[in-house]
């Protein structure tokens, strides 16, 4: 069983739409939760980190963390043709080593 | 404030050849970790060093090693390289203290083994 899963997508949404990005995690130990966005050929970049079970928002972003349903989630609102990217998924439980999903390809349609 | 840097950008190599990357991390951060990304993969957990010496390592054989230096950089090297070893190469660096928190990224080294 992968460690972290993803849909892989591709994910389209209409400029301006929500785009709902979706992670489930195997390791009821994990305490740490992020999301990247990597665009093609670069590097991956933090958009988020959640710690705890809720909501956190930072701009047009939302995660959302259910440790219960091991489920993490990454809202975009207001989409826009730059937020097209791959976005990866990590989890951590003892900060040695994050283990990533394959992450999610987004395009955002003008 | 330099990020981290990663040496060289790319790489292109033969197999059964051995290669050596090079990382700096984030000023101030102490641990340096390797991840290596195939196309379309998320990147697979190498191994992690702190205060010079391997604290954790993933699913990888011995072919891959590396080495920490007192100024905190760090080295990947492949040995008896494989075709499969074609990658980008991330090395990230955090700090000890708060190895839970986000990961900084460096921009990566593409391999090609032909």
């Amino acid at each position: 069983q992968k460690e972290v899963e993803q849909n892989s997508g591709p994910l389209s949404v209409p400029e301006g739409a929500i785009a709902s990005l979706n992670c489930t995690y195997s390791d009821r130990g994990s305490q740490s939760f992020f999301w990247y966005r990597q665009y093609s050929g670069k590097s991956p970049e933090l958009i988020m980190s959640i710690y705890s079970n809720g909501d956190k928002e930072d701009g047009r972003f939302t995660a959302q963390l259910n440790k219960a349903s091991q489920y993490v989630s990454l809202l975009i609102r207001d989409s826009q043709p730059s937020d097209s990217a791959t976005y990866l998924c990590a989890v951590s439980n003892t900060g040695n080593q994050f283990y990533f999903g394959t992450g999610t390809s987004l395009t955002v349609i003008p | 404030d330099a990020g981290v840097t990663q040496s060289p950008t790319h790489l292109i190599k033969t197999r059964g050849q051995q290669v050596t990357l090079r990382c700096s991390p984030k000023s101030g951060h102490d641990t340096v970790s390797w991840y290596q990304q195939a196309l379309g993969q998320g990147p697979q957990f190498i191994f992690q060093y702190y205060e010079e010496e391997e604290r954790q390592r993933g699913n990888f054989p011995d072919r891959f090693s590396g080495h920490q230096f007192p100024n905190y950089s760090s080295e990947l090297n492949v040995n008896a390289l494989l075709l499969g070893d074609s990658a980008l190469y991330l090395c990230a660096s955090s700090l000890e203290w708060a190895r839970n928190e986000k990961l900084f990224f460096g921009s990566g080294t593409q391999l090609s083994v032909l």
